[in-house]
């Protein structure tokens, strides 16, 4: 498998403009997580899907973030409009079925809005 | 609300020296833990699963232990090499939750 799979790695754009981030889990995972990095609050867990549901959204920021996944193998994370303080790398993190299993990592979209 | 502290930030060693690493966690209400390592630029990779009936896990040169009640694990690095060089993260896994909460990291810079 070629792990977790985030596109793009890296977006610039301007304030105002939606931004759409993307992520193929691990074939067969069933949980997928979004996070946010940032160098003053390091990584904050933004939304969690089980099985395509989501199950915790309490870390997304306000109401210009929104998450989906209509499929096991794709989820998107979505900013409209952005703003400046959203630039930051955003990283999804897949898991398989039972809670002591290891949480893999896609390579981050790097998001600086200007 | 759970917190994960890491100390200490940034260590820097000479090659070959054994190392500690420090994680601590406020509730010890916790399924398991995980160390991380990140390189610059890149995502994160698992190291070291441990489950919270268990007090210690070993992959090559590294250990990890974990003391629950205390609230706290350390990650051993015996034999550094600059190839180590890296972001060390831990992250507990809230009991009855798939959530991991991390810690800000620890930086190490193994000198050649």
């Amino acid at each position: 498998d070629a792990g977790v799979i985030q596109s793009p790695r890296h977006e610039v754009t301007e304030m105002g403009q939606e931004v759409t981030l993307r992520c193929k889990p691990i074939s067969g995972h069933n949980s997928l997580f979004w996070y946010r990095q940032t160098m003053m609050r390091g990584l904050e867990l933004l939304i969690y899907f089980n099985n395509n549901v989501p199950i915790d959204d309490s870390g997304m920021p306000e109401d210009r973030f929104s998450a989906k996944m209509p499929n096991a193998s794709f989820s998107t994370l979505k900013i409209q409009p952005s703003e400046p303080r959203d630039s930051a790398v955003y990283f999804c993190a897949s898991t398989g079925t039972g809670m002591n299993t290891e949480a893999f990592f896609g390579q981050g979209t790097r998001l600086t809005v200007v | 609300k759970q917190e994960v502290t890491q100390i200490p930030a940034a260590l820097s060693v000479p090659e070959g020296e054994n190392l500690v690493l420090n994680c601590s966690f406020t509730d010890s209400a916790i399924y398991n833990l995980q160390w991380f390592r990140q390189d610059p630029g890149k995502g994160l990779t698992s190291l070291l699963l441990i489950q919270s009936s268990q007090r210690e896990q070993t992959s090559g040169r590294l250990n990890a232990s974990l003391d629950k009640s205390s609230g706290r694990s350390t990650l051993y690095i015996a034999a550094s090499q600059p190839g180590d060089s890296a972001t060390y993260l831990c992250a507990v896994n809230q009991g009855g939750s798939e959530k991991l909460v991390f810690g800000k990291g620890t930086k190490l810079t193994v000198n050649p």
